[in-house]
């Protein structure tokens, strides 16, 4: 059974960082590409970041570009998402998904996601 | 970017009913279109990729069709347990982008 649980949520204040964990099992964690979506309050669902199977790739929205980073522990099996610079408006619920294939496609388990709160 | 718009926003609906849902992309996306359920507090779950192939376990009642730039997914006889949020995404290229949901309520 699939399994991936995040971890690193929290309350932090404008300007500050964190860094989210996720914990992948029931998979082979190092062949598949693994992302971030988060879905701010009463919102809709927005891609974040993806990392390849390998780690060698990242993709990143916008919106994030140049504040968040993500990576990977193969030997671990855990997706990580470093967040600086954290701005109100990156106030949601963050889940880590595993995708499908080795680069960004469609999401086929989802963990049950971790609340990042940005507020003063 | 690639825009996902879903009709309509919200729905409400019966137990027994028959439901579509559209999703339309800003251009052609071949069929890389693909199904979200969440229900309120839980994570997504996928039900179609491709845009017509179900993912495994998902009851046959759901189906989706389309290619090109415009989508349906179907639920042939609505259940209880199916109240709840759907979402496409396009994979034809990143950012990934994900309609912006439509709300399926009990009528």
């Amino acid at each position: 059974e699939v399994q991936l649980l995040e971890s690193g949520g929290g309350l932090v204040q404008p300007g500050g960082s964190l860094r989210l964990s996720c914990v992948a099992s029931g998979f082979t964690f190092r062949t598949y590409a693994m992302g971030w979506v988060r879905q701010a309050p009463g919102k809709g669902l927005e891609w974040v970041s993806e990392v390849s199977p390998d780690g060698g790739s990242t993709y990143d929205a916008d919106s994030v570009k140049g504040r968040f980073t993500i990576s990977r522990d193969n030997s671990k099996n855990t997706l990580f998402l470093q967040m600086n610079s954290l701005r109100a408006e990156d106030t949601a619920v963050y889940f880590c998904a595993k995708d499908s294939s080795t680069w960004p496609d469609f999401f086929d388990y989802w963990g049950q996601g971790t609340l990042v709160a940005v507020s003063s | 970017d690639i825009q996902m718009t879903q009709s309509p926003s919200s729905l409400s609906a019966s137990v027994g009913d028959r439901v579509t849902i559209t999703c339309r992309a800003s251009q052609s996306i071949s069929s890389r279109l693909n199904w979200y359920q969440q229900r309120p507090g839980k994570a997504p779950k996928l039900l179609i990729y491709g845009a017509s192939s179900l993912h495994g376990g998902v009851p046959s009642r759901f189906s989706g069709s389309g290619s090109g730039a415009d989508f349906t997914l179907t639920i042939s006889s609505l259940q209880p347990e199916d109240f709840a949020t759907y979402y496409c995404q396009q994979n034809y290229g990143t950012p990934l982008t994900f309609g912006q949901g439509t709300r399926l309520e009990i009528k």
